[in-house]
């Protein structure tokens, strides 16, 4: 294992259209981080999964956004309903779990543009 | 509330000079602080990090931080800086209270002068 993977690395969509994106996280890693980050800023933290279970989504920027890991293991952001403001690179990590705030190691990310 | 400031969003040095990079943060538990750097088009890679213990961090690539409670900050330093340097660099806090839920400067864009 290599480390953190996304697919696709580019999207193009159109605005109103659906896109899906996946992560795949280093494998003995449990927890599983979304961000977005937009230009000239810093990631901006969305949703992170323990397992399967999603531990924080209170963030996620509106009910457009939603994220799944059924199995504990890759992960899938979704937007509806594409905007323009949606454009950004979303980012996805990964991290041991437990009472020590380790790393987070982060994927190349997926660069949507919404036209 | 955590955040971190990022004094700088634009840093300029020549070759072989030395190479600071500011960052202040605001916690109100003992935080954990990272540094990460992002050359174009990629993911973040860690460079260093403060949990416990020593406040003097070495990380890769000849980078070091030292955290200084008394003026919540973490600043990066490299004695004498490459062209192979230049990309920009993000720093975040993090806590035990807040699991692991980073937060992140606005970043650092770091450009090396031959």
């Amino acid at each position: 294992d290599t480390g953190v993977s996304q697919d696709p690395r580019h999207k193009i969509t159109k605005r109103g259209q659906n896109v899906t994106f996946r992560c795949d996280p280093i494998s003995e890693h449990n927890r599983l981080y979304w961000y977005r980050q937009t230009l000239g800023q810093g990631p901006e933290f969305l949703t992170y999964f323990q397992n399967e279970a999603q531990l924080e989504k209170s963030r996620l920027l509106s009910d457009r956004f939603s994220a799944e890991r059924p199995k504990g293991s890759f992960s899938t952001l979704e937007i509806q309903r594409t905007e323009q403001g949606d454009s950004a690179m979303y980012l996805c990590a990964s991290s041991l779990g437990g009472v020590v705030s380790y790393e987070q190691y982060f994927g190349p990310g997926t660069r949507l543009t919404v036209t | 509330a955590q955040s971190v400031t990022q004094l700088g969003s634009h840093v300029s040095v020549s070759e072989g000079a030395l190479v600071l990079l500011r960052c202040n943060y605001s916690s109100s538990v003992p935080p954990y602080l990272f540094w990460y750097v992002q050359y174009p088009n990629q993911g973040l890679q860690l460079l260093l990090k403060y949990t416990t213990g020593a406040t003097l961090v070495k990380g890769i690539n000849g980078f070091e931080a030292e955290f200084k409670k008394s003026e919540t900050s973490f600043h990066l330093t490299k004695p004498s800086a490459h062209m192979s340097d230049a990309a920009e660099y993000f720093c975040a806090v993090s806590d035990l209270r807040t699991g692991n839920q980073f937060y992140f400067g606005t970043g650092t864009s770091l450009t090396v002068i031959p």
